[in-house]
């Protein structure tokens, strides 16, 4: 059964601290892991990532791709209170055709305190 | 761009009354998607299609739940009988579905309660 594990499940840091998530994988013909931000609405994207070693950078967040240990980290610098929300991972695989279905972990709920 | 809409945004019904989830992918886009998020099982894929056509359902749980998307630009999650356990946030996304780039881009979910 394809899955994928995100840890911690939870964490809580204060403001200004540098937070490391993890999502680590297990799936059939793997195309590309995807890594959302969630605060109470809707999911919205962060990075795309399907190489590996080449990080991908925004602000303050980063991430990169090791596929050959079948795993992914999110890195956020000098957090912030706004940096407050579920992280979640997501990983596609081919079907043979066009886009696929999102296979998502159970998040990491992330809350930055003042 | 309006981005993914869906509605309504909050549905409260009771056990047994038929439910229909709206969407509105974003212009242009190929590829629909519904999910399902629970505290207990997170984000699921229910069904998604590629250029209008259904092409994996088997994420839906039972016959109670259908989907259509009759073109381009609207798609419906429906729920015939519904019953508590399908009580959760439903989110609609699409994706430009071509090329390999599948970033898919969500919309604001809509909120069911089946009491």
């Amino acid at each position: 059964e394809d899955k994928v594990v995100q840890s911690p499940l939870s964490l809580v840091v204060h403001e200004g601290d540098t937070v490391t998530l993890n999502c680590s994988y297990e799936v059939t013909n793997f195309r590309s892991l995807l890594w959302y931000k969630q605060e109470k609405k809707a999911p919205t994207f962060l990075f795309m990532l399907t190489s590996s070693g080449i990080e991908k950078k925004s602000g303050r967040l980063s991430s990169i791709l090791d596929k050959k240990e079948l795993f992914s980290i999110l890195n956020i610098t000098a957090t912030q209170t706004g940096d407050s929300a579920v992280y979640l991972c997501a990983v596609e695989m081919y079907s043979g055709g066009g886009a696929d279905g999102l296979t998502f972990g159970k998040g990491t709920h992330l809350i930055i305190q003042p | 761009d309006a981005g993914v809409i869906q509605s309504p945004r909050h549905e409260v019904t009771e056990m047994g009354q038929e439910v229909t989830l709206r969407c509105k992918p974003i212009s242009g886009h190929n590829s629909l998607f519904w999910y399902r998020q629970t505290m207990m099982r997170g984000l699921e894929l229910l069904i998604y299609f590629n250029n209008n056509v259904p092409i994996d359902d088997s994420g839906m749980p039972e016959d109670r739940f259908s989907a259509k998307m009759p073109n381009a630009s609207f798609s419906t999650l429906k729920i015939q009988p519904s019953e508590p356990r399908d009580s959760a946030v439903y989110f609609c996304a699409s994706s430009p579905g071509q090329g390999g780039v599948n970033i898919q881009y969500f919309g604001a979910g809509t909120r069911l309660s089946v009491l």
